[in-house]
């Protein structure tokens, strides 16, 4: 089972910062089959982007994704008040499928 | 756009099988794959099993021996269940259309409590 390491637990930033999201493979993700969730409370998670760097529909271009191998990163450019949130990643290059814990982005 | 709701006992008793369905509506069912996740309280989001609309399945192996997923093409729903459930079981249960292993869209999740 591929574990995932999400990195770091909590991100405290400010409204219009730059957020850097880390997910960590214990093994090679083939494929760059690796997705990325945002989650807010009291909704259902939201697809932000698949295939490592494809957006979702109706995801703003704020939001990037990349990464190969192991390393794989979650970038938003400049935080808006809407993604203080819960984000997960996910890989489905292996089965089972499996996500990681989850960073939390927080305001400052 | 399609949407997913989950349904389903929100208690459960020790022992005793877990039985959610989840329908979908705005699109058919036919055509997709279907999955199950959960999250238990306080912790992270686990894959369940997935579900072709031909009735083919994948189960986590952690799960398997307890799992069935299954589908209903005329109803555009498909189910879990979940046999010999304990306190362990207990987590908010989402349903998802499964494109090519990502998750989208998810149902809002349903709270499933394991209690005598």
């Amino acid at each position: 089972e591929v574990l995932l390491t999400q990195s770091p637990g909590t991100l405290s930033l400010s409204p219009g910062e730059r957020a850097t999201l880390s997910c960590r493979a214990s093994q090679t993700i083939s494929n760059r089959y690796l997705a990325w969730y945002q989650k807010r409370p009291g909704q259902a998670p939201r697809l932000l982007f698949y295939d490592t760097f494809n957006r979702a529909a109706g995801i703003p271009d704020r939001f990037s994704g990349s990464g190969s191998g192991t390393d794989f990163t979650l970038t938003i450019s400049r935080l808006e008040a809407e993604d203080f949130a819960l984000y997960y990643c996910q890989q489905y290059g292996n089965s089972p499928w499996t996500f990681g814990q989850g960073t939390k982005v927080e305001i400052k | 756009q399609v949407q997913l709701q989950e349904s389903g006992p929100g208690l459960v008793k020790p022992s005793e099988t877990l039985s959610l369905t989840c329908t979908v509506s705005g699109g058919s069912i036919s055509g997709y794959y279907w999955s199950w996740i959960r999250q238990p309280p306080g912790k992270g989001l686990e894959w369940i099993g997935y579900i072709y609309y031909t009735g083919s399945s994948n189960y986590n192996p952690s799960l398997k021996s307890r799992v069935n997923i299954s589908v209903d093409t005329s109803k555009n729903e498909f189910s879990l269940k979940l046999s010999s459930v304990t306190a362990a079981d207990t987590a908010v249960y989402y349903c998802a259309k499964a494109m090519g292993g990502w998750f989208d869209p998810w149902g809002q999740g349903t709270l499933v409590t394991v209690s005598s």
